[in-house]
């Protein structure tokens, strides 16, 4: 079964500085790798996702992560963050379930905090 | 379209009374899924379904029962709350196979006095 790890619980950061989120997942066979992000009081949204192809996602809002197969990571990176960026993000790998069916395995969660 | 939709946002139960959550969604999903969020600890699978009238356990089952009576449809029940329940609680839909991409509720916040 896969696990996901995801280093920090806390990360502080100023505005307009670069962040990175970090994640591991268990397993080098081929997964599906996700970044969801949850703001306060609400569910998870996707971020990004990675399935197939180029190693480096993108996200609409700045954000992208980059699969790295040989470490078994998938970091998430922003260069310049701002305020509202301030959320919770969750790392999620998918996982076989019987029938063949696929279930998300999800990291801890990192609560990015944006300092003025 | 509403996406994931989830009765009632809050919710204040004493030890021992029940009750019965409500997730809908309207994208013809066939799986659905249960998932209990507490501090540091993630999101954690309760039940799911894998199509009408069909469930099976997660990760942390006990003191949990689902239905899914109708596709779009996937109860969740206490049936005698404990304060180790006090949690949020979200749904979400899967075309399950595939991806495994999920789409979710916005929650339902549950306190167990």
């Amino acid at each position: 079964a896969q696990s996901v790890t995801q280093l920090d619980s806390q990360v502080p950061v100023f505005e307009e500085a670069p962040v990175e989120l970090r994640c591991n997942y268990s397993s080098s066979v081929s997964v599906y790798l996700f970044w969801y992000v949850q703001y306060p009081n609400q569910g998870l949204q996707l971020l990004l996702k990675y399935l197939s192809g180029s190693t480096l996602v993108e996200s609409i809002n700045g954000f992208e992560a980059e699969f790295n197969k040989s470490q078994t990571s998938f970091h998430l990176r922003k260069p310049s963050v701002h305020i509202s960026d301030t959320a919770e993000y969750f790392c999620a790998v998918s996982d076989k379930m019987i029938q063949g069916a696929q279930k998300l395995v999800f990291g801890q969660g990192t609560r990015l905090t944006i300092n003025p | 379209n509403a996406g994931v939709t989830q009765t009632p946002k809050f919710r204040v139960l004493k030890t021992g009374q029940s009750m019965t959550l409500l997730c809908a969604q309207d994208m013809n999903h066939e799986y659905m899924y249960w998932y209990r969020q507490d501090p540091g600890m993630g999101l954690r699978l309760i039940h799911y379904s894998v199509g009408e009238g069909t469930t099976a356990k997660g990760e942390v089952p006990d003191g949990y029962n689902v239905s899914r009576l109708k596709k779009q449809n996937f109860l969740l029940g206490l049936e005698s709350a404990a304060p180790s329940q006090t949690s949020v609680y979200f749904c979400a839909s899967s075309w399950g196979t595939g991806t495994g991409e999920q789409y979710f509720g916005p929650g339902t916040r549950l306190t167990v006095t």
